[in-house]
């Protein structure tokens, strides 16, 4: 099984400041995925994160907002940009292994003041 | 798209008794079918999947799920739940033909056992 590794696990955010969070999987996946998970809800997804280009983004997510970077098979940082309170939640990295199983992250809990 | 029904929003059970989360899914092709928990201030565990084969798929912790396709259900099971599956549980499909390997996630089941 992959471990995925993310970080940091919470912060507490100005309004207007950006959040970089980072996603280090411990092996091999064959995909990787960024969530986002509001107070009380289920996860959706914001973006599939594409080795050496640009995100695929799901509908309502944009790259000015959430750009996304996945320099190689096992790292991707997810961006949260000039943050607003309506930003707060838990934000999940993840990655599909080669068993079709997806593994997750701990999460980074964002509080945006 | 594929999408995911979980009806309930709490499950209550007394502990011993049997567990059931339900889940029903829709795709355009053949799914295949997840179940994850939701540990407190952690990411999601996985705990069983459907590929292919055996309808009844067994998963971690003495959980199983059922697969079917005529009811396009995925429920999943426990025959004696303890206090410590506690949880948040939730249930998600993907194409295997269409949906780019995206998963779709149902809303979840809070699952609370009862002492």
């Amino acid at each position: 099984s992959a471990v995925i590794s993310q970080k940091p696990s919470r912060d507490i955010c100005q309004r207007g400041t950006s959040l970089t969070i980072q996603c280090q999987v411990d092996s091999q996946v064959t995909m990787m995925f960024w969530y986002r998970q509001q107070p009380g809800q289920s996860l959706t997804l914001i973006a599939t994160a594409n080795q050496g280009s640009e995100a695929t983004y799901e509908s309502g997510f944009v790259i000015d907002k959430f750009p996304i970077s996945r320099p190689n098979l096992t790292f991707s940082t997810l961006t949260v940009s000039n943050m607003s309170p309506e930003d707060s939640s838990i934000y999940l990295c993840s990655g599909l292994g080669l068993n079709e199983k997806l593994f997750f992250g701990s999460g980074t809990q964002l509080s945006v003041l | 798209a594929q999408s995911v029904a979980q009806p309930e929003d709490q499950v209550n059970v007394a502990e011993g008794n049997p567990l059931t989360v339900k889940c029903t899914y829709s795709v355009s092709g053949n799914p295949y079918l997840f179940w994850y928990v939701q540990y407190p201030n952690r990411g999601l565990q996985f705990l069983l999947k459907y590929i292919t084969g055996d309808n009844l798929v067994k998963g971690s912790y003495g959980f199983e799920a059922e697969f079917n396709k005529s009811q396009t259900s995925f429920h999943l099971k426990k025959p004696s739940a303890l206090v410590s599956d506690s949880d948040l549980y939730f249930c998600a499909v993907r194409d295997k033909e269409n949906g780019n390997n995206r998963l779709a996630f149902g809303k979840g089941n809070q699952v609370v056992v009862i002492p």
